[in-house]
């Protein structure tokens, strides 16, 4: 079983679309993180939830809203997409989150976003 | 933020082992320094983190120096599997308890 699952892998999409990524982990974890890793690959935080409470909130343009039906979930939607949104988009997931120094996060594969 | 300075690149031999070093020489007191690694097309991986001990692990060994301004990732016998970007990051109240990624350092293994 994946720990941490995301779908789909590929999305390609035309400027102006809306579109979702979704991501599961079934590790039992506290905590979710939504990453970005652009062209130049730096990989960036956006946002983390933890028990479906955000916790961390990036310079994200609010095209992007991030919705955690439970804490197993984190879904990433984005509207109007741009072309400067292209990138792979990465969840992740941790035990407990918030102020801990010690823990180790856990990545999905990744969704390689194109937006045309 | 606390920030990490790693090689761009480094390139290594198979059964050979492998130092990745790090500096963090603004590492505030109880940071914690993480190790990932991301290999092709694959998410970021953990490896090992520790506080001011020496730690091992499976995958790794991790040597940190008796300041704290810099780190050592030891993989004592690479394999081609070990080609990866290495990243070195802070986990703390320096890092707002954000695990945030720099370049990070890309490892050739020759065969």
């Amino acid at each position: 079983d994946t720990a941490v699952s995301q779908t789909p892998k590929y999305l390609v999409t035309q400027m102006g679309n809306d579109k979702s990524i979704k991501c599961e982990q079934n590790l039992g974890h506290d905590t979710m993180y939504w990453y970005k890793q652009d062209s130049k690959k730096f990989l960036k935080i956006m946002f983390s939830y933890n028990n479906k409470e955000l916790i961390i909130n990036e310079t994200v343009p609010n095209r992007f809203s991030p919705k955690s039906p439970d804490k197993a979930h984190l879904n990433l939607h984005i509207n109007s997409l741009e072309l400067g949104d292209s990138a792979v988009y990465f969840c992740a997931s941790s035990q407990e989150g918030g102020a801990i120094s010690n823990e180790k996060l856990f990545f999905g594969s990744g969704t390689q976003l194109s937006v045309l | 933020d606390a920030k990490t300075t790693q090689p761009n690149s480094m390139e290594s031999n198979e059964e050979e082992p492998v130092h990745l070093p790090c500096n963090h020489s603004t590492i505030s007191g109880t940071d914690y320094i993480h190790w990932y690694r991301q290999l092709p097309s694959q998410g970021p991986e953990y490896v090992i983190h520790g506080l001011t001990s020496n730690v091992n692990n499976r995958m790794a060994s991790l040597a940190i120096a008796e300041d704290r301004k810099s780190s050592t990732l030891i993989l004592h016998r690479a394999t081609l599997r070990d080609a990866a970007v290495y990243y070195c990051t802070l986990l703390g109240p320096g890092s707002n308890y954000k695990l945030t990624f720099g370049k990070g350092t890309l490892l050739t293994v020759n065969p």
